[in-house]
């Protein structure tokens, strides 16, 4: 039930394309759902985050949808650039620490 | 502002030594926790700490503990290596720990 489930595990996208990465979780005590993005030989940087009170959020190319009663969330990039290929991990938070997904890796080919 | 910084940056160690691992969180924030990251385990939470006061703990044996001081900054040890303890270890900071929470670069701990 502390599980956060991520797909895909990875993908391709062309430049200029929409990647969506989907996360799917069980635990309703979840109360804040972060996605980072990671590059080689870096921690985790914070993209965009969102409350379950909300459905949609967006920062930049970047936008949250967030499904509450289907307990699922997901990430779109928008405009895809080559610069936006890393790795992409979905959270949720509860009791002061994060259950990660297991990470997808994104390739926007230029 | 100065981001989360963790020293040192890479660490070797031997089977069976410890090591003790920093972590000085952005100026303001309170929360510290600790993730270990592994291509097999991907990133797992540690502990939590506020306040000098641990508010959460993963499922990690009691070989891994940790401690933060009144400046907030924050120390992690783990004792009698053993190879599996090879990782990425992270340390976020965060001002309440029930929000943003922002990464430092990591220590890379090989056990060899």
């Amino acid at each position: 039930q502390q599980q956060v489930k991520q797909s895909p595990q990875s993908l391709i996208v062309q430049k200029g394309g929409i990647p969506i990465i989907n996360c799917a979780y069980e635990n309703t005590a979840f109360d804040y759902f972060p996605w980072y993005q990671q590059f080689p030989g870096k921690g985790p940087a914070l993209l965009i985050a969102i409350r379950p009170d909300v459905s949609e959020k967006k920062e930049g190319r970047f936008t949250i949808s967030f499904n509450k009663s289907a307990k699922q969330f997901s990430l779109h990039i928008m405009d895809s650039q080559p610069g936006d290929s890393a790795t992409y991990f979905c959270a949720a938070s509860v009791s002061y620490k994060y259950i990660f997904g297991t990470g997808t890796r994104l390739k926007v080919l230029a | 502002k100065a981001g989360v910084t963790q020293t040192p940056r890479y660490l070797i160690k031997t089977r069976g030594q410890q090591v003790t691992l920093s972590c000085s969180p952005i100026s303001g924030h309170r929360s510290v926790s600790w993730y270990q990251q592994t291509p097999g385990q991907g990133l797992q939470f540690l502990f939590e700490y506020f306040s000098e006061t641990q508010r959460n703990k993963g499922n990690f044996p009691g070989r891994f503990s940790g401690r933060q001081f009144s400046n907030s900054r924050s120390e992690m040890n783990v004792s009698t290596l053993e190879l599996g303890d090879s990782a990425l270890y992270l340390c976020a900071s965060s001002n309440l720990g029930n929000t943003e929470a922002f990464f430092g670069q990591g220590t890379r701990l090989t056990v060899v």
